[in-house]
């Protein structure tokens, strides 16, 4: 497809669970960004990349959360030891240059935690 | 610190209605972009317009308008003769400086519902 694509949709997991989130952005796109929106909040920023460093990772709540995009196309998102308060969507994004250009977003991942 | 405030959550109109999304930014710097972006019900995040705090003109945009003004820090958006396909959730977004221009704060949004 020609857009940011990301899955699952929609992850239920337990408290205490590990989950794993997958973005794949445009193709050729060499920065990628993950943020996490709560119910009826905008978005906060979680880190970046720029090929398969990552540039900035300030905004990861806790040690619980780890991302990586190794060989700087697909990113993954980890959440270890899901809690409640993880519940959210999270949002990839990528964009095509170095410098600013337009954010391209994903649809999200829906992540409940019970 | 940074903030993004849009004090609007949600804003109900009717079709072919001007409406006006309301705007306001914190920041200490003086270097500092704005944006606006819309969310509609299926979740991806749509880039609608970008704009750097050196360049005060308003900018039109088919039915699209923005008013952005440094003596108020308010960056606000026009809709005119609104139309049913603009429903969606809007939000306007501040980044600072050059080395971190890439990270957004973002508003909580405003929803914007318009009734046929």
């Amino acid at each position: 497809g020609a857009g940011v694509s990301q899955s699952p949709r929609y992850k239920v997991a337990k408290r205490g669970q590990d989950v794993a989130l997958r973005c794949d952005p445009i193709s050729g796109h060499v920065s990628l960004f993950w943020y996490q929106q709560a119910l009826g909040q905008g978005p906060e920023f979680l880190t970046y990349f720029q090929n398969e460093a990552q540039l900035d990772k300030s905004g990861l709540p806790s040690d619980r959360f780890f991302a990586e995009r190794p060989e700087g196309s697909v990113s993954t998102l980890k959440i270890q030891r899901t809690q409640q308060e993880d519940s959210a969507v999270y949002l990839c994004a990528s964009s095509l240059e170095r410098g600013w250009s337009p954010l391209h977003f994903g649809n999200g991942t829906r992540l409940t935690v019970t | 610190a940074q903030k993004v405030t849009q004090a609007q959550t949600e804003i109900s109109v009717v079709e072919k209605e001007d409406v006006t999304l309301d705007c306001v930014y914190e920041t200490r710097d003086t270097t500092y972009y704005l944006f606006w972006y819309k969310q509609p019900p299926s979740g991806e995040l749509v880039f609608l317009i970008r704009r750097n705090s050196f360049d005060e003109q308003n900018e039109i945009s088919g039915r699209y308008s923005w008013n952005f003004q440094k003596s108020t820090s308010s960056f606000n958006f026009t809709i005119t003769a609104s139309q049913v396909v603009d429903s969606a959730v809007y939000f306007c977004a501040l980044s600072e400086g050059v080395d971190s221009s890439y990270k957004l704060i973002f508003g909580s949004g405003t929803r914007l519902l318009v009734r046929p």
